[in-house]
C-alpha cells in the first residue's frame, strides 16, 4: 500500500517551454504532498508543501511563479515548471502523506527533467 | 544548518561485512528521524525510523542509533549485500510549525563489492 506515482518519468524540453509533472497517490488519500528537487550527486531539497484545496507553501528561494503547484484533489498534485531553462534540469521528486500521519512521507519514483 | 555538497561521502565494503553510515543533524528540536535508500534514478525508499524518545531501533538487518547529546544518527547494516549498494540519506522531521517537513542530510554512497 501507499504507492505514489509520477508522470512522466523523464522529459526533455526546449528552453522557454513549460513542463507539467504529475504526482498521484494511487491507493490512499494524500492530505499533503511535498515537492523536492535533486541535482546530481546532491541531496533532496524541499521546494514546496502542497495541501489539498489550498495554496502551496514555498521554501525560501523557490520562485512560486516559476514552479506552479496545484493540488486539486486528494490524490493528485501537479508541478509546472514555467519557461524552463537549462538550469532547471534536475530530478524532481514528490512525496505524499496519509491523512493523520503527517510524519511519514511516501515518495514517488521521480521525474528527470532535461531542458535543452 | 543543512549542508549539501557536491562530493558525497563514500563507503566501500565487502559483501558480508557490516556497514555503518553516519549522519549529523543540526536541529535539536527534531523529534523524528528516518533513513532512506536511494538507488540511481529512483525515489527514496524508507528503511527505518526512530523517534527522539528512543536511542536504538532494530529492523531486518538494519539498526538505527540516535545520540541526541551530540546530534548524531547512524545506520548499521548487517551482512551487507551487493543489493545494498545505493545512496543513503538521513532525514529529520522537526516539530512545531515545521511538523511534517523533512530536512535531508547530504547522503552517503555505499558500494558493496562481491
Amino acid at each position: 500500500g501507499a504507492v505514489v506515482s509520477q508522470h512522466p518519468s523523464w522529459v526533455i524540453c526546449k528552453s522557454g517551454t513549460s513542463v507539467k509533472i504529475e504526482c498521484r497517490s494511487l491507493d490512499f488519500q494524500a492530505t499533503t504532498m511535498f515537492w523536492y528537487r535533486q541535482f546530481p550527486k546532491q541531496s533532496l531539497m524541499l521546494m514546496a508543501t502542497s495541501n489539498e484545496g489550498s495554496k502551496a507553501t514555498y521554501e525560501q528561494g523557490v520562485e512560486k511563479d516559476k514552479f506552479l503547484i496545484n493540488h486539486a484533489s486528494l490524490t493528485l498534485s501537479t508541478l509546472t515548471v514555467t519557461s524552463a531553462h537549462p538550469e532547471d534540469s534536475s530530478f524532481y521528486i514528490c512525496s505524499a502523506t496519509l491523512r493523520g500521519r503527517t510524519d511519514t512521507q511516501y515518495f514517488g519514483p521521480g521525474t528527470r527533467l532535461t531542458v535543452l | 544548518g543543512e549542508s549539501v555538497g557536491l562530493h558525497l561521502p563514500t563507503l566501500s565494503v565487502q559483501e558480508g561485512d557490516n556497514s555503518i553510515i553516519n549522519c549529523a543533524y543540526s536541529n535539536s528540536a527534531s523529534d523524528y528521524f528516518i533513513w532512506y535508500k536511494q538507488e540511481s534514478g529512483k525515489g527514496p525508499q524508507f528503511i527505518i525510523d526512530i523517534r527522539s524518545n528512543m536511542d536504538k531501533r532494530q529492523g531486518q538487518r538494519v539498526t538505527v542509533l540516535l545520540n541526541k547529546t551530540v546530534k548524531h544518527l547512524s545506520l548499521q547494516i548487517a551482512a551487507t549485500q551487493p543489493g545494498d549498494s545505493a545512496v543513503y540519506f538521513c532525514a529529520e522531521n522537526a516539530g512545531g510549525t515545521s511538523y511534517g517537513k523533512l530536512t535531508f542530510g547530504q547522503g552517503t554512497i555505499l558500494t558493496v563489492h562481491p
